[in-house]
């Protein structure tokens, strides 16, 4: 049974490109958590998604940020016109149940922006 | 808002040695994590624990919980070099639909020989 992927696992980009993260749940999850995580700090909730729904957004920046979780395919955490101040390891986690249930972490995104 | 410290921030012990870490919470939870955090890596889940009393060990690391005092700590007993990390607790924050986790800061965990 596959973990949490997530790629890429790396990502460089230059000031003002955008990013693109992608999630793919555990199997049978169907709620995705995203957090970043700054050098040197812990983990930092950003977005939590359900199929197709955006459950809560509370963490994520007012601006150039957005997620997503289709129906089908990976959920995806877009970057646009990114800064230097972007540069982080952002986690997605997974889990099976909303309320109740243990998030599994993926290995991460390790973002630096130039 | 549901705010998560940790103490101490970095800790440098000697292999053999005994050490806490603490994990204080601000409101109310029942449901407490710890994790590990080997550099570059993902987060390893160490422990989560469920209720006021909820004691667990695995190897040389145990971790408590007593959510009267909102406090977790995870204890570490003759240290050896392969526990070098850092280490992290996480509350979770019910609210509405959500369970997000708060994080504590971590602490970096550095075993000498």
């Amino acid at each position: 049974n596959a973990g949490v992927m997530q790629n890429p696992r790396h990502l460089v980009r230059r000031r003002g490109q955008e990013a693109r993260l992608r999630c793919s749940p555990m199997k049978g999850h169907s709620h995705v958590y995203w957090y970043r995580q700054l050098p040197e700090e812990g983990l930092k909730f950003m977005v939590y998604l359900q199929k197709e729904n955006i459950i809560d957004e509370s963490g994520m920046p007012k601006e150039r940020f957005s997620a997503e979780f289709p129906k089908e395919g990976p959920s995806i955490l877009r970057i646009q016109q990114v800064v230097r101040g972007d540069s982080a390891a952002y986690f997605c986690a997974s889990s099976s149940l909303a309320g109740e249930g243990e998030q599994f972490f993926g290995p991460g995104t390790r973002l630096t922006v130039l | 808002e549901l705010k998560v410290e940790q103490n101490p921030l970095f800790l440098s012990m000697q292999e053999g040695k005994n050490y806490t870490i603490y994990c204080n919470y601000s409101t109310t939870s029942d449901r407490l994590y710890w994790y590990r955090q080997d550099p570059g890596k993902s987060l390893e889940s160490l422990f989560v624990l469920l209720s006021n009393g909820a004691v667990k060990q695995e190897g040389r690391l145990m971790a408590s919980l007593d959510t009267k005092a909102r406090l977790s700590t995870l204890h570490i007993t003759a240290a050896v070099h392969d526990l070098s990390a850092t280490y992290f607790c996480a509350v979770a924050n019910y609210g509405g639909a959500t369970n997000k986790l708060i994080f504590g800061t971590g602490t970096l965990l550095a075993v000498q020989p």
